[in-house]
């Protein structure tokens, strides 16, 4: 069974421009959540998709949004880049995001914004 | 905002020599869990402890969970240079089901 796929695996971007990350989560898994990680903040919660709905949110502004579509793959947008959104951003799927299931994580993209 | 807080931040020791690390969390839970991270990568599961277990083991790892003082411990034994990572406690609430990570603990396992 194929893992969290999550493409790009590194991108660069400069200030104000947008970004569109990808992720595919295992077969038959429904339940995708975003995390972000910088070494200052650690690991952060983004949102939680669940059958094309945002079912969880985390406190980031706007700028970052995402969605999910019928085949359970996510994306997720930031728009207006800014110096600070430079991080490695985490996907990770669950069967349905229960309080009892382990997530499994893809190996992130790494977001540099110069 | 961070559930979990893990203590020590960073710990080196000898290969073959057991690690064990700390994880001090704020609300009641549903369950805790750790994962391992290796440099730059995505984080792996290790071991899911419920709110009503007191110890669980997975091979090397043994892990304990304090109710009533919020922690948890995860011990390796017999430490190998492959365990070399970062290690995130990460705990569920009640009635919010997202996860929530602690700040790591990184351990170097000297050959």
């Amino acid at each position: 069974k194929a893992g969290v796929t999550q493409t790009p695996r590194y991108l660069i971007k400069t200030r104000g421009q947008q970004v569109t990350l990808s992720c595919s989560p295992i077969s038959g898994h429904r339940s995708v959540s975003w995390y972000q990680q910088t070494p200052g903040q650690g690991l952060q919660f983004l949102f939680e998709y669940f059958s094309e709905t945002q079912r969880n949110k985390g406190n980031f502004p706007g700028r970052f949004s995402g969605r999910q579509f019928s085949n359970s793959r996510s994306e997720m947008n930031v728009s207006t880049l800014e110096l600070g959104d430079s991080a490695l951003y985490l996907c990770a799927s669950s069967f349905s995001g229960g309080k009892d299931e382990k997530l499994f994580f893809g190996s992130g993209t790494q977001l540099s914004v110069l | 905002s961070q559930q979990g807080e893990e203590d020590p931040q960073a710990l080196s020791i000898q290969e073959g020599e057991n690690a064990t690390m700390n994880c001090s969390y704020k609300t009641s839970i549903n369950n805790l869990q750790w994962y391992r991270q290796n440099s730059g990568r995505g984080l792996v599961h290790l071991i899911l402890i419920r709110s009503n277990e007191r110890e669980k083991h997975s091979g090397r790892l043994r892990v304990t969970l304090d109710t009533s003082k919020k922690s948890s411990s995860l011990l390796i034994t017999a430490s190998r240079a492959a365990d070399t990572a970062s290690y995130f406690c990460a705990t569920s609430n009640f009635g919010n089901e997202k996860l929530t990570f602690g700040t790591g603990t990184r351990l170097t396992i000297i050959p």
